[in-house]
């Protein structure tokens, strides 16, 4: 019964390399939310995703950040040229269809650290 | 003005307590309502989904919408140090991206035997 599966759990990475969260669903789930929790904030959303789809990337930052969800294989959310302000938990949600309501199940996250 | 407000506690009571926790909001296009719980350096895990006004128990939880003063409250009964966490609640709008949720910052548990 896998949950929400993220990887790598923690990262560390210096300011100006690239940074890549990976996420696998859970099984039977099509729809991919990403989410970052920055210290001594709530949770923002900040993209929602299907296969080879971006739906709604309404709160991704314009630049550096970008995410894909391929046919094949886990999601992707990439951070190019990371600074100290990317340092943050970024979780993964999944849903399977629209019929469940909006509930929506997270993943145990990935805390990224840049130094 | 943040959409959801929530007080961030910290919030310790003993164990055996009636713990309330509540959020208020402003948008009142808001029509999902959820609770969530997260431990630390943990991701949040669902506890209660509402659809629109009213109260809905489970086990030791209540959760509450009054959506003509746009506040929920979450109740939690006979409280256990396993309770101790931080609880967010999260709210989305009709019409709005399937999953798109708006937290608010948590507030903070702690149950002490």
């Amino acid at each position: 019964n896998a949950g929400v599966m993220q990887n790598p759990r923690h990262l560390v990475r210096r300011r100006g390399q690239e940074a890549r969260l990976r996420c696998s669903p859970m099984k039977g789930h099509s729809h991919v939310y990403w989410y970052r929790q920055l210290p001594e904030e709530g949770l923002k959303f900040m993209v929602y995703l299907q296969k080879e789809n971006i739906i709604d990337e309404s709160g991704m930052p314009k630049e550096r950040f970008s995410a894909e969800f391929p046919k094949e294989g886990p999601s992707i959310l990439r951070i190019q040229q990371v600074v100290r302000g990317d340092s943050a938990a970024y979780f993964c949600a999944s849903s399977p269809d629209r019929s469940s309501g909006n509930t929506i199940y997270f993943g145990e996250g990935s805390w990224l650290t840049v130094v | 003005q943040k959409e959801v407000e929530q007080d961030p506690g910290p919030l310790s009571v003993p164990e055996g307590a009636i713990v309330s926790l509540n959020c208020t909001y402003s948008n009142s296009a808001f029509q999902y309502f959820m609770w969530y719980r997260q431990y630390s350096r943990k991701g949040p895990e669902l506890l209660m989904y509402t659809y629109s006004s009213g109260n809905k128990e489970d086990g030791r939880f209540t959760a509450q919408v009054d959506k003509s003063s746009k506040y929920i409250s979450l109740f939690i009964r006979d409280s256990q140090p396993s309770d101790s966490a931080t609880y967010l609640c999260a709210m989305s709008a009709r019409g709005t991206s399937y999953g798109k949720l708006t937290f608010g910052q948590g507030t903070i548990l702690t149950v002490h035997p």
